[in-house]
């Protein structure tokens, strides 16, 4: 089977930075997948890591190690807006790519 | 307006009731999902399709769910003898076998409740 672990809520400052842990086991591994989703909301993809290392998009950086089955998703310089749910979702390898997604993390940015 | 498309947004039912919903993928994308939300929980994968096959069904889903991609265009979920147990939301997803498609892009979702 297949299990995302990621932490239910976290609480940060505004301008402070967060990061977001992800640990996963599944078979056929083929990538792990970040989403934004504030209430109401519809997901929204973030960032996608294949390979080792580190993936940076503006603010938001992922970072990816296949061979401790982790990831995390690091919220630079926060912003109220960034008050959302965040959910880590695994790819998995195969003639379809069936993604598996976490229960999510509520981060809420506070002044 | 060339996003995912997803109607009804919001439908109420009685138990028992069966229920149908559509979601427009994006034009160019040849993979559709759809997954069931519940509050405070993530999606939950429901089924997949690549073109018009249905290429996996999760062990969850009763024999009362079914989905279609007639065509490979636009995709219909239906629940049969709806319970209050459906009350979610069903969200849609649509993502390229080309380009970028790593990223699965979602519809606004249909809200179920079942009175």
């Amino acid at each position: 089977g297949q299990s995302l672990e990621q932490p239910s809520e976290v609480t940060a400052v505004e301008g402070a930075i967060v990061q977001i842990n992800c640990t996963y086991q599944t078979s056929g591994f083929y990538g792990l997948s970040w989403y934004q989703q504030h209430d109401g909301g519809a997901p929204t993809f973030l960032s996608y890591n294949a390979l080792d290392g580190l993936e940076e998009t503006g603010r938001f950086s992922s970072f990816l190690s296949r061979s401790d089955s982790y990831g995390y998703l690091l919220l630079q310089e926060l912003q109220m807006k960034d008050s959302a749910s965040y959910f880590c979702a695994v790819r998995r390898d195969g003639g379809y790519q069936k993604v598996t997604f976490g229960i999510g993390t509520k981060l809420q940015v506070i002044p | 307006d060339t996003g995912v498309s997803q109607n009804p947004r919001h439908k109420i039912t009685k138990r028992g009731q069966n229920v149908t919903f559509r979601c427009d993928p994006i034009s160019e994308h040849n993979r559709l999902y759809w997954y069931r939300q519940t509050l405070g929980q993530g999606p939950e994968f429901l089924t997949y399709f690549q073109n018009e096959a249905q290429l996996e069904k999760s062990r969850l889903l009763s024999d009362r769910f079914s989905a279609e991609r007639p065509k490979g265009s636009f995709s219909t979920l239906e629940i049969q003898r709806t319970e209050q147990g459906d009350s979610a939301m069903y969200l849609c997803a649509s993502s390229s076998t080309v380009r970028s498609n790593e990223k699965l892009f979602f519809g606004s979702g249909t809200q179920l409740s079942v009175l």
